[in-house]
């Protein structure tokens, strides 16, 4: 059983559908990320937040909307996907320290995401 | 630009024999390694890490890893493999690029291990 616990598991949807994956850290961690793993390609970092602030977006799409609430939640909103967008959506948590960061990430057990 | 390479898609080892997966890395400045696995319809688990210190580094279910600054390498080892073993093993490496309280970390395609009884 992880600290991280990610919801839906499963999850199908139409190109026109909004719908929103949940993710939730119960470690006390203060930087949560989201990962997209495909087959075939390496894990692909989508986005940061440290202290609820975005920090990184690698040139993310825009039908892929993040939200941080708090230190302990982690949203994905997507809304008009692709049938190419459909993967495992990982996320993840570590604790930052001052100067540089080398926690190990924890990860969710992830969404499946098939999009018709 | 950091990049991490698994020359493997699958490695084939049977039980009891010992096993290795290969990694290599490129890294601006220090580099800070990991090793993930990932079991079927699981998200990834860490194994172990290296951030300084001893080249040889022991990890979680008897897995180790030696680290060469000379040939860039992180191989995951294990002297006795089992058949639970079996996974998908990630070898990932922290941007440098990025400093503060977050720990990005570039990951490899992945190497596939089956484990024979």
């Amino acid at each position: 059983e992880t600290g991280v616990t990610q919801t839906p598991r499963h999850l199908v949807m139409g190109m026109t559908n909004k719908k929103s994956l949940k993710c939730e850290q119960h470690l006390g961690h203060n930087a949560m990320y989201w990962y997209k793993q495909s087959a075939k390609k390496p894990l692909e970092l989508m986005f940061v937040y440290s202290l609820e602030e975005r920090v990184e977006n690698n040139s993310v799409p825009s039908r892929f909307s993040p939200e941080c609430p708090n230190s302990s939640h982690l949203f994905l909103h997507l809304h008009t996907l692709q049938p190419e967008d459909s993967a495992l959506y990982l996320c993840a948590s570590s604790q930052g320290t001052r100067g540089v960061s080398t926690g190990e990430l924890f990860f969710g057990e992830g969404s499946r995401l098939t999009v018709l | 630009a950091q990049s991490v390479a698994q020359p493997e898609d699958q490695v084939n080892v049977a039980e009891g024999n010992p096993l290795t997966v290969k990694c290599t890395y490129s890294v601006s400045g220090n580099p800070y390694l990991f090793w993930y696995v990932q079991y079927p319809n699981r998200g990834l688990q860490f194994l172990l890490k290296y951030i300084t210190g001893d080249n040889l580094v022991k990890g979680s279910y008897g897995f180790e890893a030696e680290f060469n600054k000379s040939q860039t390498s992180f191989h995951l080892k294990k002297p006795s493999a089992l058949v639970s073993d079996s996974a998908l093993y990630f070898c990932a490496v922290r941007d440098p690029s990025m400093g503060g309280a977050t720990n990005k970390l570039i990951f490899g395609t992945g190497t596939l291990l089956a484990v024979q009884p």
